[in-house]
């Protein structure tokens, strides 16, 4: 079955850059019908979509309004991960990581989540 | 963005009895196609979210029947028939009509 692992540091000091990466295994970063896709949730935002990245004959991402001037996602397709970079970061970018697999535009395979905190 | 209110946001239940939560969005969530890109999520305690319905009303594979979604358009309701004890947790509504994808504030169900 499709599975998501994730990894990378738990703590980044403010302007710092954070950087996810989050494994695929049962399925492909160049699938043509999924969109991979990372998620953030705290207690003020609750779960807020930061963007995604999907392979339709070309590689394409996108990203929410909130981060775009500082979010990169793309795929390594040799290792069928995709990441997560987040720069500038501040103390209201900790967050509980997630990485989803979007299919027929539901996220219904999820990481194990990752616990990130901004602080010095 | 789309954004999307859930009704109530507390819910306790009693088990072997039925529980329902709504969820509204701020546009239309029909396609012309007459696909509702509705989703709903269960958040169990210490766990990612899992996906119970998609497309409004299609229950994810290995969901007990007990689930069900229903609704178009911009009103859309989840349905526990009858509510267990390892149904606890946050449940979510999500849009899928428009990028980005967003959430509901949540419900969380609890045992009375």
């Amino acid at each position: 079955q499709v599975q998501l692992q994730q990894s990378g540091p738990r703590l980044v000091k403010p302007s710092q850059t954070l950087s996810l990466t989050c494994a695929i295994s049962g399925d492909s970063v160049s699938s043509n019908d999924a969109a991979w896709t990372w998620i953030r949730q705290s207690p003020s935002r609750g779960l807020e979509c930061l963007g995604r990245t999907y392979y339709r004959s070309n590689w394409y991402s996108d990203y929410a309004a909130s981060v775009k001037s500082r979010i990169t996602i793309n795929a390594d397709t040799s290792k069928n991960q995709f990441f997560l970079q987040l720069n500038s970061v501040t103390p209201e970018d900790t967050a509980v990581y997630y990485c989803a697999r979007q299919a027929s535009r539901a996220l219904d395979i999820w990481g194990q989540g990752a616990m990130v905190t901004v602080s010095s | 963005d789309i954004v999307m209110t859930q009704s109530p946001l507390s819910l306790p239940v009693t088990p072997g009895e039925p529980a329902s939560i709504s969820c509204r969005s701020s546009q239309s969530l029909l396609d012309s196609n007459g696909y509702n890109w509705l989703s709903w999520y269960l958040q169990k305690p210490g766990q990612s979210p899992q996906l119970l319905i998609f497309l409004g009303s299609n229950r994810a594979s290995g969901v007990p029947d007990r689930f069900s979604g229903s609704g178009s358009g911009t009103d859309f309701t989840l349905k526990i028939s009858r509510v267990e004890a390892e149904d606890v947790g946050v449940y979510y509504c999500m849009q899928g009509q428009q990028i980005p994808l967003t959430f509901g504030q949540g419900t969380k169900v609890e045992i009375k």
